[in-house]
């Protein structure tokens, strides 16, 4: 079955770090870019970040550079997000997604796993 | 305030047909980037309805169907079916190196 999990989410106090992880199967982890996409509660999507297969290409949204790094290990078909500085404004469900590319970055996201929650408190 | 912009809410009734629009710019929708749209069932990950403006992927239904214009875009559902209650997300890409989301609309099956 084609699928992606993540898990690692949690509850974390502002400033703290997190490190996401995304377990995908039932495809060629290794010939796919990735991305993480998140929704906080009650909220619209916000793309997060996107990884080329061989992680030579990252990219990220604003609000969350020099803070979270997207990286991946094809060997384990696993896609992870470390997050660091948290803030509150961070709390959200994280979806790891796959994203095709067809010359980036003309892109989309063609399968999504249920995602994880992470909530960013005190 | 999201670049894409979409109207929060539509509904109709069943059999019906609605529009949900994705109004953009020139620095993406505008600059030839596609246009892609997301089905969210509540509770659920969103799924991909409509790629590259008008694709549909396979075990779509046909009543969905995609369209771009300008600066714009809009999905189209008819016969509307009361399973179709959901959100829906327009994507696309910017100029400015971001991949962008829209608001979100939600549908409202009478």
């Amino acid at each position: 079955e084609v699928q992606l999990v993540e898990s690692g989410g949690g509850l974390v106090q502002p400033g703290g770090s997190l490190r996401l992880s995304c377990a995908a199967s039932g495809f060629t982890f290794s010939s796919d870019w990735m991305s993480w996409v998140r929704q906080a509660p009650g909220k619209g999507l916000e793309w997060v970040a996107n990884i080329r297969q061989d992680g030579s290409e990252k990219y990220y949204v604003d609000s969350v550079k020099g803070r979270f790094t997207v990286s991946r290990d094809n060997a384990n078909n696993s896609l992870y997000l470390q997050m660091t500085s948290l803030r509150a404004e961070d709390t959200a469900v994280y979806y790891c997604a796959r994203l095709k590319v067809a010359g980036y970055p003309y892109c989309y996201f063609d399968l999504w796993g249920r995602g994880t929650l992470v909530t960013v408190s005190s | 305030q999201s670049v894409l912009t979409q109207p929060p809410s539509v509904s109709g009734a069943p059999g019906q047909r609605v529009t949900i629009s994705c109004t953009g710019s020139s620095s993406n929708i505008g600059a030839d980037y596609d246009v892609h749209w997301y089905q969210q069932l509540p509770g659920t990950a969103p799924k991909l309805l409509i790629y590259g403006n008008t694709y549909r992927p396979s075990g779509v239904p046909d009543r969905f169907s995609g369209s771009k214009s300008g600066t714009s875009a809009s999905l189209a559902i008819t016969g509307l079916q009361a399973e179709d209650e959901a959100d829906y997300y327009c994507q696309s890409y910017d100029s400015s190196l971001s991949v962008l989301f829209g608001g979100g609309t939600k549908l409202t099956v009478l």
